[in-house]
């Protein structure tokens, strides 16, 4: 069974960068399956980030892709999101994930880690 | 990019009920790229139903998707305790943004 777990600074300064990382274990992140960044303020609904595939393909969300980078690191087994130009909004719970076994939906889910951008 | 609307915002019912929740989208939708997740307070979502009528391993069988084109419905036909939380409908897109989701329906006990 897959799990991802999230890691990185729990506040951020505004006009900052935002950087997280997912570690995957129970297996590789070289399967052939997508890793996502989803994101959800307080008290608000999710918005998909980006993707990336173990070849280094990404894919972003167009209302974010200006300030978003996301990397893998194939010998860690983790991937990794980098959000620039931080501002209050960017406050949310950032959550890794990875699609389902059957494709187009997100099957698996870290535990979430609360990114607050505040000086 | 495909808007999803989900209703109500809110939906009161009481254990043993039977509740129906609703999923339009503002263009068409294959039904291979609809799913659906439920999310409790503090936890991250998780997936109940894939390909609008799939459900998830290990997902009971009091929760069932339906619909086509443009409308979708979550229906779990006797509610249990556990199973009042928030619900999304989610859409998956040939090109960014990969996945689009509905604001959600929270679904509250009576």
């Amino acid at each position: 069974q897959v799990q991802l777990q999230e890691s990185g600074p729990g506040l951020v300064k505004p006009s900052g960068t935002l950087s997280l990382t997912c570690a995957v274990s129970g297996g590789s992140i070289s399967y052939n399956n997508w890793w996502s960044w989803v994101r959800q303020p307080p008290g608000k609904g999710l918005e998909w980030i980006g993707e990336i595939y173990h070849s280094g393909s990404t894919n972003y969300n167009p209302s974010l892709k200006s300030r978003v980078t996301i990397s893998v690191d194939k010998s860690k087994n983790q991937f990794s999101l980098k959000l620039s130009s931080v501002t209050a909004a960017d406050t949310a719970v950032y959550y890794c994930a990875r699609e389902g076994d059957r494709g187009y939906s997100i099957g698996y889910w870290g535990q979430g880690t609360l990114v607050t951008v505040s000086s | 990019e495909i808007v999803l609307t989900q209703s109500p915002g809110t939906l009161s019912l009481s254990p043993g009920e039977r509740a129906t929740l609703s999923c339009r989208a503002s263009q068409s939708v294959s039904s291979r790229y609809l799913a659906w997740y439920q999310q409790k307070p503090g936890q991250a979502p998780r997936l109940l139903i894939y390909g609008a009528s799939s459900r998830a391993t290990g997902i009971p069988d009091r929760f069932s998707g339906s619909g086509s084109g443009t409308d979708f419905t979550l229906t779990i036909s006797r509610l249990e305790p556990e199973d009042f939380a928030v619900y999304y409908c989610q859409q998956y897109g040939s090109s960014p943004p990969r996945y689009t989701f509905g604001q959600g329906t929270k679904l509250e006990i009576k």
